[in-house]
């Protein structure tokens, strides 16, 4: 079974810190993402990874940045966290091409304070 | 970006009914739609993968079908039960080069009552 996990379930973090959220999937996935799910919005992309290395902007990248050091891992940063970063964080990671399903990690809730 | 629509947004149905919605999206260069589930406290899980105008998929009490040239698809739950309750999110990629971004729609939230 595929597998991708995420660092934190729930996290609370202060106006102004710097805030990583790690991703790890198991299954040597090439394309992986990071939505952000805020009611009523549905799931909103914000960096898209294709290889190591490779990143792509989404819909809304301000305020955000990616790392990509390994297949494996995917790093989504908020450089300086804001009170309009609180919202859940959802990891996906799916083989390459279009027509192969994605899988998502747990999601982290995360609220600035 | 890729403009993906659903609807309803959400759906308040009672148990064995039968329910449907809809995703829409633009016809043209078009790759591959997904149908997710996504339960509360728990993570997305791909339903359908459809690529094919026509293409008619089954899961249990769930289908869906696809229309490429008019740019949508409807997703079908027969005899609803709780346990269907969940949002349901369609999404397409933006291209079907290795880079391939999804796109979702807003999702429909479907509520069961018992």
């Amino acid at each position: 079974d595929v597998k991708v996990t995420q660092s934190s379930r729930y996290l609370v973090k202060r106006t102004g810190e710097k805030v990583f959220l790690e991703c790890v999937q198991d299954m040597d996935h090439e394309n992986m993402f990071w939505y952000r799910q805020d009611p009523g919005l549905g799931l909103r992309l914000i960096y898209f990874s294709y290889d190591v290395k490779m990143k792509e902007k989404g819909d809304i990248p301000e305020g955000y940045s990616v790392s990509r050091e390994k297949k494996e891992r995917f790093s989504l940063i908020l450089e300086s966290a804001s009170t309009n970063q609180t919202s859940m964080y959802l990891c996906a990671s799916s083989l390459a091409g279009g027509n192969t399903e994605a899988f998502f990690g747990q999601g982290t809730r995360l609220t600035v304070v | 970006i890729l403009n993906v629509e659903q609807s309803p947004q959400s759906l308040h149905v009672q148990e064995g009914d039968s329910t449907n919605f809809t995703c829409s999206f633009p016809s043209s260069n078009f790759y591959a739609l997904h149908w997710y589930r996504w339960e509360t406290a728990k993570s997305p899980e791909a339903l359908f993968v459809m690529t094919l105008n026509g293409d008619e998929k089954k899961k249990g009490r769930i289908s869906a079908t696809l229309n490429t040239k008019e740019g949508y698809s409807y997703l079908y739950i027969k005899g609803s039960q709780p346990e269907d309750s969940a949002t349901y999110l369609c999404a397409l990629p933006l291209d079907n080069n290795a880079g391939n971004m999804l796109t979702f729609g807003g999702g429909t939230r479907l509520m069961v009552k018992p």
